[in-house]
Parts: structure tokens; sequence; C-alpha cells
């Protein structure tokens, strides 16, 4: 398994500002994604965070809104750009520390957000 | 296109009353079936995946299966402390490793 601390664990914003989310691991992983879990949602693929090259998004996710860094194996951070209350979710880092036949994904404890 | 459908939404039980909960899949090229538990204000915690109809996979009284077309979580004589929220997701080859995740049973377990 991989130990996932993600940074900050809550926060309160106002609207037109921008926060970075950290996500370290423990372990050097292969992949790292970043969720996002709406109230009373379940959870919404952002992106694929890549390393050393610019992640790749989802259908309605673009990156000037939601930038993604991926330095190295074991660290990403998501940036969520000039705020609206409509961003006020859950966002969740997550890891594969292999791909192949059989993976396990694991999640870090999320950080939630609140734009006002 | 991929879908993931959890039942029941919500379910209540007493403790000791066993269940199951239901995740149905249409996708193309299963490449694994992930289960995870959720508590309130946390990251989903990982439970099982399983790759192939006729798996199944036990931890304590938690116990997944995968047909071709569906996945069960049972649970065996619950206890208040597995009330949480279960999702389930799919990943499949064109979306790479992410997972397409279902929108979660919610359980709660009452003394």
């Amino acid at each position: 398994s991989a130990v996932i601390s993600q940074k900050p664990s809550r926060d309160i914003c106002q609207r037109g500002t921008s926060l970075t989310i950290q996500c370290q691991v423990d372990s050097q992983v292969t992949m790292m994604f970043w969720y996002r879990q709406q109230p009373g949602q379940s959870l919404t693929l952002i992106a694929t965070a890549n390393q050393g090259s610019e992640a790749t998004y989802e259908s309605g996710f673009v990156i000037d809104k939601f930038p993604i860094s991926r330095p190295n194996l074991t660290f990403s951070t998501l940036t969520v750009s000039n705020m609206s209350p409509e961003d006020s979710s859950i966002y969740l880092c997550s890891v594969l520390p292999q791909t192949g036949v059989k993976t396990e994904a694991f999640f870090g404890q999320g950080t939630r957000l609140t734009v006002v | 296109e991929d879908q993931v459908t959890q039942s029941p939404e919500a379910l209540r039980l007493q403790e000791g009353e066993s269940s199951s909960l239901n995740c149905s899949y249409t996708v193309s090229g299963l490449r694994g079936l992930f289960w995870y538990r959720q508590d309130p204000g946390k990251g989903p915690e990982f439970l099982f995946t399983l790759y192939s109809a006729g798996e199944e996979k036990e931890k304590e009284r938690l116990k997944a299966t995968l047909t071709k077309k569906e996945s069960f979580l049972h649970i065996t004589a619950p206890k208040p402390e597995d009330s949480a929220t279960y999702l389930c997701a799919v990943q499949v080859p064109n979306s790479g490793y992410a997972l397409n995740f279902g929108k979660g049973t919610s359980l709660l377990v009452t003394p």
C-alpha cells in the first residue's frame, strides 16, 4: 500500500482567489490522479498527473482552471484557480503504486474546500 | 458509454442483520472492479479489487464477489462501526488506469 498525505485538509477561501493542494506519497508511484467529490455526489476524475509533462484532463476540466504539477514520482499539486462557490467540493489525490495486470488504487484523506 | 450503478442508494440494517450491496456495470473490457469504504469527511479506504468473473475476496465481515455484469458486497452480521458509504468503481482500458465510480450505497447499522 501507499501512505498519502494531502494538505491542507480543509480551507475556506474567498471567491476569485486560488488554492494549491499538495499530495505527498511515502513511496514512488507510477500514476497519480486528482478527483473531485461534490456535496452528496460520487467521485469525478479531474485529471491524470503526468510526471515531467502536462497533465491529462478529463472532459469539462481545463488547465487554466485546475493547473497540476507533478515534478517527481512522489509529489503532485492541484491548484483551483479563480474560485467560485461552485468549486466548493472535496478534492482527492489518488495513486497507483504500479500499473499492470493487477493494480490497487489508494486515496488521500481529501481537501474540503469551501468558497465564500 | 461505461456505466456503474449501485443499489440501493441507502440501506439501514439492524446490528447482526446480514445483507448485500449491488454494483452493476456496463463497460468495454473490465480491467478491475474496486470496492471502497468512505467515512464522512475522509477519503475512500481501499477494500478489494476483483479482476475476473467468479473471483471472491473476504475481509472480516465483508465478502466481495464478481460476475460478468455485477459485483456484490456481502456484509455478514454487521456492526455499527460498519456504517459508512460503500463505493464501487471500475477500471477500463480506454480510461487509462483511472477509476469510474458509482454513486455509492450509504449504509447505517443500528444497535
